[in-house]
């Protein structure tokens, strides 16, 4: 299985700042990497597809990047609505695999 | 709009089975890969497995293979899971996911396994 570690593990950022989530594969996932924003009590909602493209609705603040076994995402400016836990999850192979999650929160 | 609605959940003794329903709606259900996500209390999420539109493919994370049935009826627009021999450890959200980008995510289901 590929494992996906995310980094940090927890964030205290404030509103305004530029903010950045790593996540690291043990493995090449070809940008196979999705991001999900995760509030308390809710679902995930997918926030970034294949590495850089932004799903529907989904505010510009948000961006992807990244390669190989190396992904990130940003939040530009942040946001109080940004509040909530981050996972990645690789698609390039079975079975798919889930960061354990940066919990973001407002200093 | 693009709505999945679990059904199914509650609590459940150690040992026994429980089937969960993902009703399905404001999409073409059979032209889409369907899966199963799960995520115990305070944890991290779990992919338990996919189905693709005719069911004729069906992964399962290797770790949960012989516990999870994914199933699917495209006239009624409905995904299954069927768990057996559930245990403590199976206590968790279980969400249906549309596959492809697992671009939408029903609200979960709770399954509490307790004596």
């Amino acid at each position: 299985d590929i494992q996906m570690t995310q980094s940090p593990s927890f964030l205290s950022a404030s509103v305004g700042e530029r903010v950045t989530l790593s996540c690291r594969a043990s493995q090449n996932i070809n940008k196979y990497l999705d991001w999900y924003q995760q509030k308390l009590g809710e679902a995930p909602k997918l926030l970034i597809y294949n590495t850089n493209n932004l799903h529907t609705g989904i505010p510009s603040r948000f961006s992807g990047s990244g390669s190989g076994t190396d992904y990130t995402l940003t939040i530009s400016s942040l946001q109080p609505e940004d509040v909530a836990t981050y996972f990645c999850l690789q698609r390039n192979s079975w079975p798919l695999t889930f960061g354990s999650g940066t919990k973001l929160e407002i200093k | 709009e693009v709505k999945l609605v679990e059904s199914g959940g509650g609590l459940v003794q150690p040992g026994r089975s429980l089937k969960l329903s993902c009703a399905a709606s404001g999409f073409s259900f059979n032209d889409y890969w369907m899966g199963w996500v799960r995520q115990a209390p305070g944890k991290g999420l779990e992919w338990i497995g996919e189905i693709n539109q005719d069911s004729s493919t069906i992964n399962y994370t290797p770790s949960l293979k012989d516990k999870f049935t994914i199933s699917r009826d495209n006239a009624q627009n409905t995904l299954y899971l069927q768990m057996s021999k559930l245990g403590s450890e199976d206590t968790a959200i279980y969400y249906c996911v549309r596959r492809g980008w697992c671009d939408y995510w029903g609200q979960g289901v709770m399954v509490t396994v307790s004596s």
